[in-house]
């Protein structure tokens, strides 16, 4: 199975700074045939269902906002919020869609100072 | 719209069998596959299997010997059955597709 590792596991912010959360995957996520990278971002609010964010390492799904941003390749994945706002507050997911079973990380807990 | 919509009972005695039920609208179960995922209470979430499209199955490893996962397409809906339950299987239950699209959860105990 791919292994899915997040960092930080929390990470508490002011709004309006920017922040960055990392994923690394125990073996690339990027299908050569295609050029995609098969990882998700996930938002999970308190008491919600998970929201997907991002698809293909970096596409972000319609209606989510532009400081939202994907970026990486292969093993080594990041998620950047550029200006956090209160209702970023949240646990962020990453997802591997590369193989089955499908694999999540462990998750970030964003707070917001 | 698309719509999953997760049921099934909240307490499941230990040792006893999880039956849920996953009931899908907006949508045809032969275009799209639906997976389900779980998350114990206050912690991250685990992938547990997926129903594809044209009726295959995965499952994830850990669970695939307690797990089976099968449909009726008439009906729209999507079943999860899982065996031998312990305290640690209790948690939220979500059915999605894709990941894009998500059903409210449902809330599922193991207790004596």
């Amino acid at each position: 199975d791919i292994v899915m590792t997040q960092t930080p596991s929390s990470q508490a912010v002011s709004a309006g700074e920017k922040v960055t959360m990392s994923c690394k995957s125990s073996q690339s996520l990027l299908y050569s045939e295609n050029k995609k990278n098969y990882l998700a971002w996930y938002q999970q609010k308190p008491g919600q269902s998970p929201k997907l964010l991002i698809s293909w390492a970096s596409t972000r799904e319609s209606g989510v906002p532009d400081r939202f941003i994907g970026s990486g390749s292969g093993t080594d994945f990041t998620l950047t919020i550029s200006s956090v706002q209160a209702e970023d507050l949240a646990v962020y997911y990453c997802e591997q869609y590369y193989d089955t079973p499908l694999t999540f990380g462990s998750g970030t807990k964003l707070e917001i100072k | 719209q698309v719509q999953l919509t997760e049921s099934g009972p909240g307490l499941v005695h230990p040792s006893e069998t999880l039956s849920l039920t996953c009931t899908v609208s907006g949508f045809s179960l032969t275009g799209y596959s639906v997976y389900w995922v779980r998350q114990p209470s206050g912690k991250g979430l685990e992938w547990m299997g997926r129903m594809r499209y044209n009726g295959d199955t995965s499952y994830n490893s850990a669970l695939k010997s307690r797990l089976s996962i099968s449909r009726d397409t008439s009906k729209n809906q999507v079943f999860l059955k899982m065996n031998s339950l312990q305290t640690d299987d209790t948690g939220t239950y979500y059915c999605t597709r894709g990941g894009l699209h998500w059903g409210q959860g449902v809330m599922v105990t193991v207790s004596s």
